[in-house]
C-alpha cells in the first residue's frame, strides 16, 4: 500500500472548467507538497503547506491535517495547465527529509 | 539566486556499460542533495540522499551508487547498468532537512 494516494489517476477539462485533484496520506507528516511535471519531465515545486489554505494566482492547495487529507484546485483552467501532479507528504519522523510521493495524476485541458 | 542542473537531459546506453549522471546546484552552501527515480507508470522512488561531503546514505538496495566529492557536487554511478535501470532520473536539494525540495530538469534513460 502506497503511503501517499491521489485521485484521479486521469483528468480532461474543457478550459474554463474548476479542476480539483485529491491527495490522501497515512503517515505523519510536518508538510505536504504539490508539485508540477511537464511533459519533459521537469518537476516545480507549486506549494509546500502544513495547514490551511496557500493560493497562487488560479492555484489553490488546501490540507485537512486531521483527515490526513490535501486537495489542489485550479479555477479557470487552460491548457497550459496540462501536467501531471504529484503529491508529496514530508515524513514528520524523517531526519532527512523524506518524502513519499503519490503516483501523479495527469491533467489534460482541452482550448 | 539558487539553481540546480542536471545534465545529460537524454542517454540511451547498453546493458552492461557504465553510467555517471552529474547534478550541480549553485548559489548555496551545504544543501541537502537527493538523487530520485521515477520508472514507466510509477511514481518518484528516493534512491539516496546526502547532508554533506562524503555522506551518502541509500534508500534502497540497487546496481547504482552516488557519491558527493564537493558540498554542491551530487554523482549517480553505475558500473554495469541493467535494463532494469531505465527510467527518469531527477536530482533535488533542499536547504534544510524539513524544507522544499527543489527539483533539477532530469534524465531520461533507456537501457537497451
Amino acid at each position: 500500500k502506497n503511503e501517499v494516494e491521489q485521485s484521479p489517476q486521469n483528468l480532461t477539462a474543457q478550459e474554463g472548467e474548476f479542476i480539483t485533484i485529491n491527495c490522501s496520506y497515512s503517515v505523519g507528516i510536518s508538510a505536504l507538497h504539490w508539485l508540477q511535471q511537464h511533459p519533459g519531465g521537469g518537476i516545480v515545486s507549486l506549494f509546500m503547506l502544513s495547514s490551511g489554505k496557500k493560493k497562487h494566482g488560479r492555484l489553490i492547495a488546501t490540507i485537512n491535517i486531521q483527515e490526513k487529507h490535501s486537495s489542489l484546485h485550479i479555477t479557470a483552467s487552460h491548457p497550459r495547465d496540462s501536467a501531471v501532479y504529484i503529491c508529496a507528504a514530508l515524513d514528520r519522523g524523517s531526519t532527512l527529509g523524506r518524502l513519499y510521493f503519490g503516483r501523479g495524476t495527469q491533467l489534460t485541458v482541452w482550448p | 539566486s539558487q539553481t540546480i542542473h542536471q545534465w545529460p537531459a537524454t542517454l540511451v546506453q547498453p546493458v552492461g556499460s557504465p553510467l555517471s549522471l552529474e547534478c550541480t546546484v549553485e548559489g548555496t552552501s551545504n544543501p541537502n542533495l537527493y538523487w530520485y527515480r521515477q520508472a514507466a507508470g510509477r511514481g518518484l522512488q528516493l534512491l539516496f540522499y546526502s547532508v554533506g561531503i562524503g555522506q551518502i546514505s541509500s534508500e534502497v538496495p540497487q546496481n547504482l551508487s552516488a557519491s558527493r566529492p564537493q558540498d554542491r557536487q551530487f554523482i549517480l554511478s553505475s558500473k554495469k547498468l541493467l535494463l532494469s535501470d531505465s527510467g527518469f532520473y531527477l536530482c533535488a536539494w533542499s536547504p534544510g532537512l524539513a524544507g522544499i525540495q527543489y527539483f533539477g530538469a532530469g534524465t531520461r534513460l533507456s537501457v537497451l
